[in-house]
């Protein structure tokens, strides 16, 4: 059973519409990471939050945007949707910045038509 | 060069058969290294840690070769519910804030 929630599960959005995904992380983390996995790749880093404040971020566009609030939970925010967007989001929170003992939520399946 | 390599498979090997995975890493200065093991449209979960030459977990085993920059998979004994995409993955050194993944290689264990 996995301590990270994440919500929706599935989404269909247009191109061109903005989305809004959300993560509960398991108690007690104060760092959250969001990945991208398209269909047939590995994860790919979007960005991490730590303590509210950003903390790395991948190579996507800033239409790519999170945030994370004082209890932690975290939400990512794609703008302008593109077809390419369509993949598997997962949210994965860890105890502390450079911990490597990440938790996965089960993520969230976008689809963008 | 991508930060990780894996050779995505497929691989199908019958029960009880050995199987290896192969990944490469592309910074020198990288320190940790993982296997995550990921079901078909399910979350990526943590198999094997890998910090120093090696590491062993029952049917599991993991080697490092630092000088190749290269870890490997060793799965013994295959079983009908090892059938996953097993994930290379190597933090970013120092900061370790950002997860290098592979592209996963896909293993079918067949009765």
């Amino acid at each position: 059973e996995t301590g990270v929630t994440q919500s929706p599960t599935h989404l269909i959005k247009t191109r061109g519409q903005q989305v809004t995904l959300r993560c509960s992380s398991q108690s007690g983390h104060n760092t959250v990471s969001w990945y991208q996995q398209a269909l047939g790749q590995g994860p790919q880093f979007i960005f991490q939050y730590y303590r509210e404040e950003e903390n790395g971020r991948g190579n996507f566009p800033p239409r790519f945007s999170g945030l994370q609030f004082p209890n932690y939970s975290s939400e990512l925010n794609v703008n302008a949707l593109e077809l390419d967007d369509s993949a598997l989001y997962l949210c994965a929170s860890s105890l502390r910045q450079g911990d490597y003992g990440y938790t996965f939520g089960s993520g969230t399946r976008l689809t963008v038509v | 060069r991508k930060e990780v390599e894996q050779d995505p498979g497929p691989f199908n090997v019958p029960e009880g058969a050995t199987v290896a995975f192969n990944c490469t890493y592309s910074n020198s200065a990288s320190q940790s290294f993982f296997w995550y093991r990921q079901d078909c449209r399910k979350e990526p979960k943590l198999l094997m840690s890998v910090y120093s030459s090696g590491n062993e977990d029952g049917r599991f085993t993991a080697q490092l070769n630092r000088a190749s920059q290269y870890i490997s998979l060793l799965i013994r004994d295959s079983k009908l519910s090892d059938s996953a995409t097993y994930l290379c993955v190597v933090p970013t050194p120092n900061t370790g804030n950002q997860f290098y993944f592979g592209t996963g290689t896909s293993l079918t264990v067949i009765p």
